[in-house]
């Protein structure tokens, strides 16, 4: 079945350095969507990508979705303390007759930790 | 308006106890969801709903019975949870059918279940 494989698990840095979280999917994506959860809260929808290699930039947040759509990225520049928590990537499940199964496949997502 | 609300925020709830959580969107969504997520991972798709009617049931043991009394509201019936229920559970809803999969979901603050 379709997977959707995230790395890093854990990501450590110093704030003010950069971090990228890479998803990748066994299957082309019709689109990509980016969630992030905050520690003790709940996933907050932050972008979605739908062409072949989008790029779309948030302020220091920049995703991209690649030429196969089977792989996308979000990239922070020169990360803050308010970037902390969970960022997932989310695709959705389609069958092999192009019907969705209207569920998300979500990335194991990528913790990241941010040192004042 | 783009909320999710969810109550209770925490419940405690024994072995032989029979409870309800409680989920509400005034966006005009069509499809409704239940997820249930364990520490560190990502959201597990439990139910949807499109259109008030139960679309999609991953499984979800019948101790778990959700109900959509209209398109704004759902609820899911915990009876004879086992400890290992235990855990966060998030209402999201989504513009749309269930196979509007290019929308994003809105998710609630979830509910902290614990059972002892």
């Amino acid at each position: 079945g379709q997977q959707v494989m995230q790395i890093p698990q854990y990501q450590h840095v110093q704030e003010g350095e950069d971090f990228t979280t890479y998803c990748n999917s066994s299957t082309t994506l019709s689109n990509i969507q980016w969630y992030k959860q905050r520690p003790g809260g709940h996933p907050v929808f932050l972008i979605q990508l739908v062409k072949s290699g989008e790029v779309k930039k948030q302020k220091r947040l920049t995703f991209q979705f690649g030429e196969a759509k089977k792989n996308s990225s979000l990239h922070i520049t020169a990360t803050q303390t308010t970037d902390v928590g969970t960022y997932f990537c989310a695709g959705p499940l389609w069958n092999a007759g192009g019907t969705s199964y209207g569920k998300l496949t979500f990335g194991q997502g990528t913790i990241l930790t941010v040192h004042p | 308006d783009t909320e999710v609300t969810q109550t209770p925020k925490h419940l405690v709830m024994g072995m032989t106890n029979k409870k309800s959580l409680k989920c509400e969107q005034h966006m005009g969504h069509r499809a409704m969801y239940w997820y249930k997520q364990k520490a560190k991972k990502p959201p597990e798709l439990m139910f949807v709903y499109s259109y008030e009617k139960l679309s999609i049931n991953e499984s979800v043991p019948s101790r778990f019975s959700p109900e959509c009394p209209n398109s704004s509201l759902l609820n899911l019936h915990l009876h004879a949870l086992q400890p290992e229920d235990s855990a966060l559970y998030l209402c999201a809803s989504s513009q749309g059918g269930f196979r509007s999969s290019r929308y994003e979901q809105y998710f609630g603050p979830g509910t902290r279940l614990t059972v002892t």
